[in-house]
């Protein structure tokens, strides 16, 4: 099954930035969209088709693609940006979506 | 506003079903794909499948044992879950694809417990 590959953790002091990868196979054919989450908060999504940011996603959060590898960049880290940060895409076909494992973002 | 509320906790022992509502709200229903993810204590995020009022489509690993399904009348989205394993305990989310995010999910509900347990 397509799996999407992402380092389990990133760490960054304030004003810093902070990259996070998501490898997979499909990833040059398919979008991939990030995702932050906070402990006992539903995910939320702060990147689309690769590098678009939604309404009310502050314009630190940047994404980019290469090939088959995407990153989100967070830039100034702030103390709040620490979080999970989950990619996802679609595999080959586009029939199954797929999460990539999760990055724990700490702000030293 | 847009909103998805979900159905509360459930204790169920293995072997069981469970159904899961996703009740929206603050939009044009019938115009929007509904996605099931979920996530276990301490893990990441799974993909279970997405419907709307004319299609569905499941996780390989789920065929079988899952079931999505939709009132529109009452802008609700079912995911039923047979046969459940200790391993299917999980926080529940649906979510809205959004065509306009290229179909990344921009509304979530506030998920809901599956506890299995003997």
């Amino acid at each position: 099954s397509y799996e999407l590959t992402q380092p389990p953790s990133v760490s960054v002091s304030p004003g810093q930035t902070a990259r996070i990868t998501c490898s997979g196979d499909a990833l040059p054919k398919q979008y991939a969209y990030w995702y932050q989450q906070k402990p006992g908060q539903a995910p939320i999504l702060v990147i689309y088709k690769d590098n678009e940011r939604p309404s009310g996603i502050p314009e630190r959060f940047s994404g980019s693609s290469s090939g088959t590898t995407v990153t989100l960049t967070i830039s100034g880290v702030q103390a709040e940006d620490e979080a999970d940060y989950y990619c996802q895409s679609a595999d080959s076909s586009g029939t199954y979506q797929v999460f990539g494992g999760g990055t724990k973002l700490t702000v030293l | 506003q847009v909103q998805l509320v979900q159905s509360g906790a459930e204790v169920k022992k293995p072997g069981a079903s469970v159904k899961v509502s996703c009740k929206a709200s603050g939009y044009t229903f019938a115009s929007y794909d509904i996605s099931w993810v979920r996530q276990a204590s301490g893990q990441g995020l799974e993909w279970l499948g997405w419907t709307n009022n004319e299609n569905t489509g499941y996780a390989q690993r789920f065929q079988g044992r899952v079931t999505m399904t939709v009132n529109t009348s009452r802008s609700t989205v079912y995911m039923e879950l047979s046969t459940l394993r200790s391993d299917d305990t999980a926080v529940y989310y649906c979510a809205r694809a959004n065509p306009q995010s290229g179909g990344g999910f921009d509304f979530w509900g506030q998920g809901t417990l599956v506890t299995v347990s003997p």
